[in-house]
């Protein structure tokens, strides 16, 4: 099993649709996750980081389910400039960081 | 936040010859920083962990002796790309952990021909 798995896509989606991307991890010892987004060839950047009790940052929500070791991440209201792939990193320790495989989304007009 | 800076961001060189990419850490002290690889609509593959003042930590099917890394600052890791050749054409990240997150370096585009 691998440490992060993601669903690759691709989602393709209108201008203001709702999307939700998941990812499990699968070393219950991790510490701290976070998404990241990928613009082509570009490196990848911290989109925000996810706690236990859910946060949100404008049209983004993030979870996190200890228990059944899973993350996700909700886009409300889609954006065309919110195509990009999206990454899900895990901490396991010492800020050894891994990486989901990404979710490649499109946004349409 | 953080500021990881990476040289050169792209460089193209002939077989056989040796590529070295420098991650450096511009506003933090980093004592571990990471080296990645991706190749086309792939995702990010560990390669390393530099460690200040020690030797590199490779991961399975790394080859140490190709993919030469030193970490001699808090400021400062090195990747050197030794013989290179065409397979090895990729993208290459560094990237160092500062207040929980892992910031990143702009990449490096090399190009083995």
């Amino acid at each position: 099993r691998k440490e992060v798995e993601q669903d690759p896509g691709p989602f393709n989606v209108p201008e203001g649709a709702t999307v939700a991307f998941n990812c499990t991890y699968s070393n219950s010892a991790s510490q701290s996750f976070f998404w990241y987004r990928q613009d082509c060839r570009k490196e990848p950047k911290l989109l925000m980081s996810v706690y236990s009790s859910g946060n949100e940052d404008g049209r983004f929500t993030a979870q996190l389910n200890r228990a059944s070791q899973y993350i996700s991440l909700l886009i409300r209201d889609s954006k065309l400039s919110d195509s990009a792939t999206y990454l899900c990193v895990v901490n396991l320790h010492n800020n050894d960081m891994r990486f989901g495989a990404g979710t490649r989304l499109t946004v349409k007009p | 936040g953080a500021v990881v800076s990476q040289h050169p961001s792209w460089v193209i060189c002939k077989s056989g010859t040796s590529v070295k990419i420098e991650c450096r850490s511009l506003d933090f002290q980093a004592t571990t920083m990471f080296w990645y690889r991706q190749f086309p609509k792939q995702s990010l593959m560990l390669m390393a962990t530099s460690n200040e003042g020690s030797k590199a930590t490779y991961e399975q099917g790394v080859e140490k002796d190709k993919f030469l890394i030193n970490h001699a600052s808090l400021t400062l890791s090195t990747l050197t790309v030794t013989s290179a050749h065409p397979e090895d054409s990729s993208f290459y990240i560094c990237s160092a952990s500062a207040g929980g997150g892992a910031f990143f370096g702009q990449g490096t585009r090399l190009t083995v021909v």
